[in-house]
């Protein structure tokens, strides 16, 4: 069946740092791919998202580009702040529904 | 901006009780769904719901569960007899059913069972 792999967290950056968060998916056909969000007690928010092969989400920064030849969305910030500190879910569009991998949670410190 | 609210935002109940919690979907959306978190970890399907039916469920939403669009706009997640792994954040979602398959989710409720 379907399903999303991420990267294990906790990953844990300084300001100003680079971020990678890996995500790769298994799926028939071309699902949409998601970012999801969720900052400390509250619920998910999405981030970005791509339809359609070759597609790039972003949004506040982040970016991440739907890869077809290896099934990835890679999520990329160039200058991550403290405030991006979160668990960030990465998710697929499957038969009406989402899946959603188990997170990878980023602290940022100052 | 229209947004998918949850009532309880906490609810805290013994074992073996029921508990429903309510959710208002976005209203021009057609899918309605319910999710699960446990503490820390990944956000799991429960059941989704199109044309007030049960479209799709999980292995987890078995006869404890129950869900119900009894007025057109409240969407309802009844847990008949509640356990201690029940313990949990639940989201509700809503969406278009379009092409993008974008779901906008609420803030959760959490449910404490002692």
């Amino acid at each position: 069946g379907n399903s999303v792999t991420q990267m294990e967290g906790p990953v844990t950056l300084s300001e100003e740092a680079f971020l990678t968060i890996n995500c790769t998916y298994t799926a028939t056909g071309y699902p949409s791919l998601f970012w999801y969000v969720q900052y400390p007690g509250e619920g998910l928010q999405l981030l970005l998202k791509a339809t359609k092969a070759d597609d790039k989400g972003s949004n506040k920064g982040f970016e991440a580009t739907y890869r077809k030849e290896t099934t990835s969305f890679h999520l990329e910030k160039g200058s991550v702040q403290v405030s991006d500190s979160a668990v960030y879910f990465c998710a697929l569009d499957s038969s009406y529904k989402l899946i959603f991998g188990s997170g990878t949670r980023l602290l940022v410190r100052p | 901006e229209p947004e998918v609210t949850q009532t309880p935002s906490h609810q805290v109940t013994q074992m073996g009780q029921e508990v429903i919690l309510r959710c208002v979907p976005i209203s021009n959306h057609l899918y309605f769904y319910w999710y699960r978190q446990i503490l820390g970890q990944k956000v799991e399907f429960l059941v989704s719901f199109y044309n007030n039916e049960i479209s799709e469920k999980s292995e987890i939403f078995d006869d404890q569960f129950s869900v119900e669009r009894p007025d057109g706009s409240n969407f309802t997640l009844k847990i008949r007899s509640t356990k201690l792994e029940d313990s949990a954040m639940y989201f509700c979602a809503s969406g278009q059913g379009d092409d993008t398959g974008e779901l906008f989710f609420g803030e959760g409720s959490r449910l404490t069972v002692l």
